[in-house]
């Protein structure tokens, strides 16, 4: 079974600072990775993902994210946040094999960006 | 419509009320999810269908009962629930086999139990 740990609840920062939310999972087969975004009241959608190819990842939005087999993090980075990037963030897992398919959640990020 | 279309946004009821979500998916999608969200907690997976036919049922309580009648639409019928069943039910469809499968969601029902 596969599992996700994002290692901070909660990550206030100011604008235009940079910012490093991290994601740690566990697996015993290869997997998929997905960042996704959750704005105040809406559903989830879906930031950017890792499945095959270049470790390194970019959203259309700035953010960008690097997969380390070696480490096991999908870590997301910004180099200079907006207020409009206040919301909850979610790393999750999709190994492959047997759970082909069924995505595993870590717990969130909420990013507060202060003026 | 386009994405994944959710009903109702929120939903107040009582514990012998019995009320159904629903979902539509505009994708073209051969997959549905439903997921619930509660306060503190990760997303669970409740309940997967796969080209109309459950596949995962992830020790769902009976009081929670899905329909998937074709591949666009997913419905959720809720029957004496609990308090604690109060949460954001979140909805989501992908393309099961294809390179990129890839989970998009719906904007969830907020339900409340009283």
């Amino acid at each position: 079974a596969q599992s996700v740990t994002q290692l901070d609840s909660q990550v206030p920062v100011f604008e235009e600072a940079p910012v490093e939310l991290r994601c740690n999972y566990s697996s015993s087969v290869s997997v998929y990775l997905f960042w996704y975004v959750q704005y105040p009241n809406q559903g989830l959608q879906l930031l950017l993902k890792y499945l095959s190819g270049s470790t390194l990842v970019e959203s259309i939005n700035g953010f960008e994210a690097e997969f380390n087999k070696s480490q096991t993090s999908f870590h997301l980075r910004k180099p200079s946040v907006h207020i409009s990037d206040t919301a909850e963030y979610f790393c999750a897992v999709m190994a492959g094999g047997t759970s082909y398919g069924k995505l595993t959640f870590g717990q969130g990020t909420i990013l507060t960006v202060h003026p | 419509e386009t994405g994944v279309t959710q009903t109702p946004r929120h939903l107040v009821m009582g514990m012998t009320n019995k009320k159904s979500l629903k979902c539509e998916q505009h994708l073209g999608h051969n997959a549905m999810y439903w997921y619930k969200q509660s306060a503190k907690k990760p997303l669970e997976l409740m309940f997967v269908y796969n080209f109309k036919e459950q596949t995962e049922n992830n020790s769902v309580p009976s009081r929670f009962s899905p329909e998937c009648p074709n591949s666009s639409h997913l419905f959720l019928h809720l029957h004496t629930l609990q308090p604690e069943d109060s949460a954001l039910y979140l909805c989501a469809s992908s393309d099961r086999g294809s390179s990129t499968d890839t989970q998009y969601f719906g904007p969830g029902t907020r339900l409340t139990v009283l």
